[in-house]
C-alpha cells in the first residue's frame, strides 16, 4: 500500500530532550516535506528536499533540523525541544514535477513540557 | 515570499446548501493552487487543484475559480452534506520557488442536517 509512514504517533517530552521524528514514503517519491499545524495558523512549512542530499528552510525552520541520506526517508529532528515546539506534525511526500499532490503522514501530536 | 489569506475563519450552512471558500495571495508568479480538506483527527487530503492557466475546473460537487488579475481563487461546494464538514486550507505555490507550497490558515466548515 502507498504511503507516509510517520512515527511517533504521540510524543511527550521535556524540554532540551534531543527527539527524531521519522518519516518513510514508499512511493519513491522526490518531494518531501515538514509541516506543523497550530490551532489558527493553519500548516506551516518546516523543511522540504527535493532529493536525496537537498534540503531546504521553509517558514519556520528554527529549532529544526532534517536530513535526507535516503530517497524513502526524512527524519525531523529536534536537538533541544521547547515548549513553543508543542505541536501537530505532519510530514508528506510528492512526485512533484509534473504532479505536486502532497500526500500526508497521519501525524505525530508532540508535547514539549 | 507569498501569502495566502482564507475567509472565512469558520463557515455554517445547512445541508443541500453551498458553500464558498475564498483565498487571495500576494506573489503574482504564483501557479499552482490546491486546496486541502482535513476530517477531524485525520490527514489533509487534496480535493481539487487549479493552475495558472486555467480559470475555472470542477470535480463533482466542488470547483475551483481563479482569477489572477484579482489574485484571488475560491473553493465551491454545492448541495452540501454533512460529510462535507471539516477544515479546508487552500494554498498557493510560486512558481519561481520550487518546493515552496504557502497555505492559508484554514476554514473550519460545518454542514447542519
Amino acid at each position: 500500500e502507498a504511503q507516509v509512514t510517520q512515527n511517533p504517533r504521540y510524543l511527550i517530552t521535556v524540554t532540551g530532550k534531543k527527539l527524531t521524528v521519522t518519516c518513510s514514503q514508499n512511493m519513491n517519491h522526490e518531494y518531501m516535506s515538514w509541516y506543523r499545524q497550530d490551532p489558527g495558523l493553519g500548516l506551516r512549512q518546516i523543511y522540504y528536499s527535493m532529493n536525496v542530499e537537498v534540503t531546504d528552510k521553509g517558514d519556520v525552520p528554527e529549532g529544526y533540523k532534517v536530513s535526507r541520506k535516503e530517497k524513502r526517508n526524512f527524519p525531523l529532528i529536534l536537538e533541544s525541544p521547547s515548549p513553543n515546539q508543542t505541536s501537530l506534525y505532519f510530514c508528506a511526500s510528492s512526485p512533484w514535477t509534473g504532479d505536486e499532490k502532497l500526500f500526508f503522514g497521519s501525524g505525530t501530536q508532540l508535547s514539549v513540557l | 515570499g507569498e501569502n495566502v489569506e482564507q475567509h472565512p475563519s469558520t463557515l455554517s450552512v445547512q445541508e443541500g446548501d453551498s458553500a464558498v471558500i475564498k483565498c487571495t495571495y500576494s506573489d503574482s508568479a504564483s501557479n499552482y493552487f490546491p486546496w486541502y480538506k482535513q476530517e477531524l483527527g485525520k490527514r489533509p487530503q487534496l480535493i481539487i487543484d487549479i493552475r495558472s492557466n486555467v480559470g475555472e475546473k470542477k470535480d463533482q460537487r466542488i470547483a475551483v475559480t481563479l482569477n489572477k488579475t484579482a489574485k484571488h481563487f475560491s473553493l465551491h461546494i454545492t448541495e452540501t452534506q454533512p460529510e462535507d464538514s471539516a477544515v479546508y486550507f487552500c494554498a498557493a505555490q510560486r512558481g519561481s520557488t520550487l518546493g515552496r507550497l504557502y497555505f492559508g490558515r484554514g476554514t473550519q466548515l460545518t454542514v447542519w442536517p
